[in-house]
Formats: structure tokens, C-alpha cells, sequence
């Protein structure tokens, strides 16, 4: 398995501009996660989805931030408009598990990350 | 609502040393816990994890961790540590139960000196 796909590597953009970040899960996982991190915050849970489904996006900081899952194989993240402060490493994770239940595959499977600047 | 706390922003030791990364957390009822390490560029690994049964749990490269549930902390040890292990690491927790939310520690920067 290629193991968790993030698209750009790099994206470099201006103030104001749109910007999607792109994943693919690891094939059979059922959860998808999306992370941001900062030198300041660390490593923040923005939004997961499970089966497709967004359960919890409380951490996703404002309305400009959104995220769709839109098949079990790919999900975007979009910030429209980017301000300078969206600047970070995003990754994205995929996992398969049972809640409640002792399962062995409940860590998570990273991606390389996209590393984001808004000038 | 969960939380990890990870009191080191760097440790230094010198190889062949023991080392100790430490985290504490804060979650509603049993937790999961999680070690991950991060090189540089790269996107999170997964270490070791406790679910339930034996308090110390053996991962991968040498690590250990140790799950102590009265002082809620889930300590990383490896008895001899090695240049390569030089790395951010993240400690990580779950609650059980219900729902898949994954809170992870600010991290914790491993440098091992030759």
C-alpha cells in the first residue's frame, strides 16, 4: 500500500487567495483525519470524518476552513480566503477501528504533510 | 474534554544513556494512549500504544512506555538511547468512549548527543 497521499507537498499562495489541500486514505480505512501544525499550537485535530461522515469539526478555527469527503477515497481541505496565520504543516491520517472495541488497527497512518505559506 | 500535556519541549541525553520522555493526560473514563515520533519533513510514526492489560508496553526501535493510571501518565523510556533516536515525539490520547477523536501533546524534542 502507498499509505496516505497528501497533494501539494508544498503551496505557496497570497493573502486572500483559495486553497485546497488534497488526501488520499489508506484503502479499507474508514476514518479520516485532518491536523494542523504549528510551532506555536503544536499538533491541532481540525476535523475527522467516519465513513464519510464529518463527527466532530470543532476544531476547525473559522468559517473560512471547511472540508468534504466526498468517497471513501478522497478528502479536501479548503481555506477560502488564506490569510498569513493559515501558515503551517497540514497532514492528514486515515485509521480503521471499532469504537468501544479493543481492535488492533486504531493507530493512525500519517501523510507526509503539506507544508503551506500565505504571503 | 481531553487533553495531553507534554512538560519538556526538549531532552537532551547522551547515547547509550536511558532516556525518558514524559506526558501526562487528562480524558473521561479508560483512555488510549499513544506514542508517535516525527523526523524532520516527514509526517508522524507510530511508536507503541496502551489499550488495556499489562501497564508497560513495548513498541518499536527499543521504546517502552509506561501507563500509570493514579498519576494519569504515560511516560516514554527506551534503556539505551542512540543517535537516530533524535526526534520530535508525540504522546497522544483517545477516550474509550465512544467516538474516534485523537488529542495529541505539544511534543517533546529528542536529541541524543554522541
Amino acid at each position: 500500500d502507498a499509505g496516505v497521499i497528501q497533494s501539494p507537498r508544498h503551496e505557496v499562495t497570497e493573502m486572500g487567495q483559495e486553497v485546497t489541500l488534497r488526501c488520499k486514505p489508506i484503502s479499507g480505512h474508514d476514518y479520516l483525519f485532518w491536523y494542523r501544525q504549528t510551532m506555536m499550537r503544536g499538533l491541532e485535530l481540525l476535523i475527522y470524518f467516519n465513513n464519510n461522515v464529518p463527527i466532530d469539526d470543532s476544531g476547525m478555527p473559522e468559517d473560512r476552513f471547511s472540508a468534504k469527503m466526498p468517497n471513501a477515497s478522497f478528502s479536501t481541505l479548503k481555506i477560502q480566503p488564506s490569510e498569513p496565520r493559515d501558515s503551517a504543516v497540514y497532514f492528514c491520517a486515515s485509521s480503521s477501528g471499532t469504537e468501544g472495541i479493543v481492535a488492533a488497527n486504531e493507530k493512525l497512518f500519517f501523510g507526509s504533510g503539506t507544508q503551506l505559506s500565505v504571503l | 474534554a481531553q487533553s495531553v500535556a507534554q512538560p519538556e519541549d526538549q531532552v537532551n541525553v547522551a547515547e547509550g544513556n536511558p532516556l525518558t520522555v514524559k506526558c501526562t493526560y487528562s480524558v473521561s473514563g479508560n483512555p488510549y494512549l499513544f506514542w508517535y515520533v516525527q523526523y524532520p519533513n516527514r509526517g508522524l510514526q507510530f511508536l507503541l500504544k496502551y489499550i488495556t492489560g499489562d501497564n508497560l508496553v513495548k513498541g518499536s526501535y527499543g521504546f517502552e512506555a509506561e501507563f500509570n493510571k493514579s498519576q494519569t501518565s504515560f511516560h516514554l523510556k527506551k534503556p539505551s538511547a542512540l543517535v537516530s533516536d533524535s526526534a520530535l515525539y508525540f504522546c497522544a490520547v483517545r477516550a474509550n468512549t465512544g467516538g474516534f477523536k485523537t488529542i495529541f501533546g505539544a511534543g517533546t524534542r529528542l536529541f541524543v548527543k554522541a
